[in-house]
């Protein structure tokens, strides 16, 4: 059983397009986190959800809306997609006090906009 | 000052030889060191993990990290064409907010 799993694993879009990104866990972790990773592989965090709570909400553009149904569920849209989205986006989670865990991250979801 | 700094590479060596990958930071709180791996096309997967200072050793790969001088490495030994990957260290405070370097891609030649 795959421990985060997101979906699609590829997307390719127009600009101005509107898309959602879904990402699952079954660790039962309480923490998940929204990364994305430019051509350098540069990991940055965008968005860190505890218990379905927003706890974390870097500098991101506000077309990038996440939502947590769930603690086990978090999802990304981006609304009016640039150019300049394309990117590897990384789903991950953790249990927070638990820092030997580390993150487990998702397989990525490689988003290309034409 | 970006909070943790990574030397990207690339970095290429021949299989057998002593890798040595290193990270400083900026940030006293961090606590939780970490090495990632991160295979072409794949998400990070935990390779090594240290709590405060100190060494940890698993096998091939050694983790080393000196809160005194905000230092951290990872060495390989006898490394192998199966360890080409990047690297990225990361680390973190007590609240779990981790915060990566920009990796270094290895390249492992037979």
């Amino acid at each position: 059983d795959t421990a985060v799993s997101q979906t699609p694993k590829y997307l390719v879009t127009q600009m101005g397009n509107d898309k959602s990104i879904k990402c699952e866990q079954n660790l039962g972790h309480d923490t998940m986190y929204w990364y994305k990773q430019d051509s350098k592989k540069f990991l940055k965090i965008m968005f860190s959800y505890n218990n379905k709570e927003l706890i974390i909400n870097e500098t991101v553009p506000n077309r990038f809306s996440p939502k947590s149904p769930d603690k086990a569920h978090l999802n990304l849209h981006i609304n009016s997609l640039e150019l300049g989205d394309s990117a590897v986006y990384f789903c991950a989670s953790s249990q927070v006090g638990r820092g030997d865990y580390g993150y487990t991250f998702g397989s990525g979801t490689r988003l290309t906009v034409v | 000052q970006k909070e943790v700094e990574q030397d990207p590479g690339p970095l290429s060596v021949p299989e057998g030889a002593i890798v040595s990958l290193n990270c400083t930071y900026s940030n006293s709180a961090f606590q939780y060191f970490m090495w990632y791996r991160q295979y072409s096309r794949k998400g990070p997967e935990l390779l090594m993990y240290t709590y405060s200072s100190g060494n940890k050793e698993d096998g091939r790969f050694t983790a080393q990290v000196d809160k005194s001088s905000k230092y951290i490495s990872l060495f390989i030994r006898d490394s192998q064409p199966s360890d080409s990957a990047t690297y990225l260290c990361a680390m973190s405070a007590w609240n779990n907010d981790m915060r990566f370097g920009a990796g270094t891609r290895l390249t492992v030649k037979p």
